[in-house]
């Protein structure tokens, strides 16, 4: 079935550093691709967005890099800040009706 | 500037009690879906509806229950409940896609403990 995963469940940076999270997808068809974080106790934040027709999109400290030939995309967190500790999810549109399919997310601590 | 609001933030079930889980949002938007989120997975989507009136099976249903009565509200029921329920429940809601955008908007989510 398709499926939407991350490489890594932990990451650990230090404060000031750039972080990469990465994710990999198998459905072909998956045109957007949406990131997420999710602090302790809250629900998933949309960060950023990308479409299939892009190879890398940027925003305010993020950039999201799209690799469809290995079915890969990268989350890029800039100058690392403690705010950005929580565990970020990849998702792919991969069903029918907008359905997302989720990650299973990587825990970003990032030491002072 | 609500957004998606979900009640209660917590509850303790005992095996084979009843309850609803509510969620309501205030952008007008069509879609709207539950989510459980297990210990250090990602969500797995319960059930989801398309607008008033209209709701389907999402990947993991067995045990639960929605209706969507009214564009702003998405209740989740739960009728006998099991341990298994255990976990955390996300209500998200989506306008239409425009220029291909599909983000999904989620309520801060439930605790829901079940012994």
């Amino acid at each position: 079935g398709e499926s939407v995963g991350l490489h890594l469940p932990t990451l650990s940076v230090q404060e000031g550093d750039n972080s990469i999270i990465n994710c990999a997808y198998s459905n072909s068809a998956s045109d957007y691709f949406i990131w997420y974080k999710q602090e302790s106790g809250k629900g998933p934040q949309f960060i950023i967005d990308i479409r299939s027709n892009m190879d890398k999109r940027q925003g305010q400290r993020v950039t999201v890099l799209l690799n469809k030939t290995v079915k890969h995309l990268s989350l890029q967190i800039a100058a690392t800040q403690p705010g950005d500790s929580a565990v970020y999810f990849c998702a792919g549109y991969g069903g029918s009706q907008g359905n997302l399919i989720f990650g299973k997310g990587t825990k970003l601590s990032v030491k002072p | 500037n609500a957004g998606v609001t979900q009640t209660p933030k917590f509850r303790i079930l005992k095996i084979g009690q009843s309850m609803t889980l509510q969620c309501a949002q205030d952008m007008n938007h069509n879609y709207m879906y539950w989510y459980r989120q297990d210990p250090g997975m990602g969500l797995k989507l319960i059930y989801y509806s398309v607008g008033a009136g209209i709701t389907d099976k999402g990947e993991v249903p067995n045990g639960y229950n929605v209706s969507r009565s009214t564009t702003e509200d998405f209740p989740l029921r739960l009728e006998l409940a099991a341990p298994s329920q255990t976990s955390v429940y996300f209500c998200a809601s989506r306008g239409l896609a425009v220029d291909g955008k599909n983000i999904q908007y989620f309520g801060a989510g439930t605790r829901l403990s079940v012994l």
